[in-house]
């Protein structure tokens, strides 16, 4: 089955430690993003990629980083300049040319 | 710049409609709706392209109206299981990959 996977489900995280998040998708997307969701906000850009070794960011990318070194996998540190972390973070996919993203289920992050 | 929801939050009946509105200041190209239930991704439910079209499938349909830069998702006979919140995701221009500007949300709760 086709999809966008993430994990870990929730991850905890510690004062001054850097964390990554994984996203995988399947789907032979091009593009890949990610978002940060705060409890009853809405969905807000961090940053992505349209094409391998290639990203911009997006609204909110400070304190965080991201690679694209593969076509399927799109993945988010969250660093120790990131001083407010806990949030939803999803991941999302489109193909190059249609603009309808699909989303992975979600990572939650916590800190310790 | 973020589009605005109207309504924040709406109770229904069951068997009620529902209008939700999504207004934006700079000129769209196009407005994608989601729905996410509580601490699960956000589930794609339509596409609307500049042009003023009108989309719909079952008993939810969106329009697009390009020269107020609004969409409207109606919701009509509501069911229990369209309760949850209801985001719109805006782009303004065209590209290989789009980059989405969504919206606060709009909770929408259906009982008995």
């Amino acid at each position: 089955d086709g999809g966008i996977t993430q994990s870990p489900k929730y991850l905890f995280r510690k004062e001054g430690q850097n964390v990554t998040l994984s996203c995988e998708q399947n789907l032979n997307h091009d593009a890949m993003y990610w978002y940060r969701q705060d409890p009853g906000q809405g969905l807000r850009l961090i940053y992505y990629s349209q094409i391998v070794n290639d990203f911009q960011k997006g609204d909110i990318a400070e304190g965080y980083s991201v690679s694209r070194e593969k076509k399927e996998s799109f993945p988010l540190t969250v660093t120790s300049a990131q001083k407010n972390p806990t949030a939803f973070y999803l991941c999302a996919s489109s193909t190059s040319g249609r603009e309808t993203q699909y989303f992975g289920p979600g990572t939650r992050l916590l800190v310790l | 710049q973020q589009p605005v929801q109207s309504p924040q939050a709406v109770i229904l009946r069951e068997g009620e409609d529902a209008v939700i509105n999504c207004s934006s200041s700079k000129a769209l190209y196009s407005v994608h709706w989601y729905r996410q239930k509580h601490g699960e991704a956000p589930v794609f439910l339509m596409i609307l392209l500049k042009g003023g079209e009108q989309k719909g499938h079952d008993k939810i349909s969106a329009s697009f109206n390009e020269k107020k830069q609004q969409s409207s998702l109606y919701l009509t006979a509501s069911q229990l299981s369209y309760s949850g919140t209801y985001f719109c995701g805006t782009s303004y221009r065209t590209g290989t990959a789009s980059k989405l500007t969504f919206g606060t949300g709009t909770r929408l709760q259906v009982t008995l």
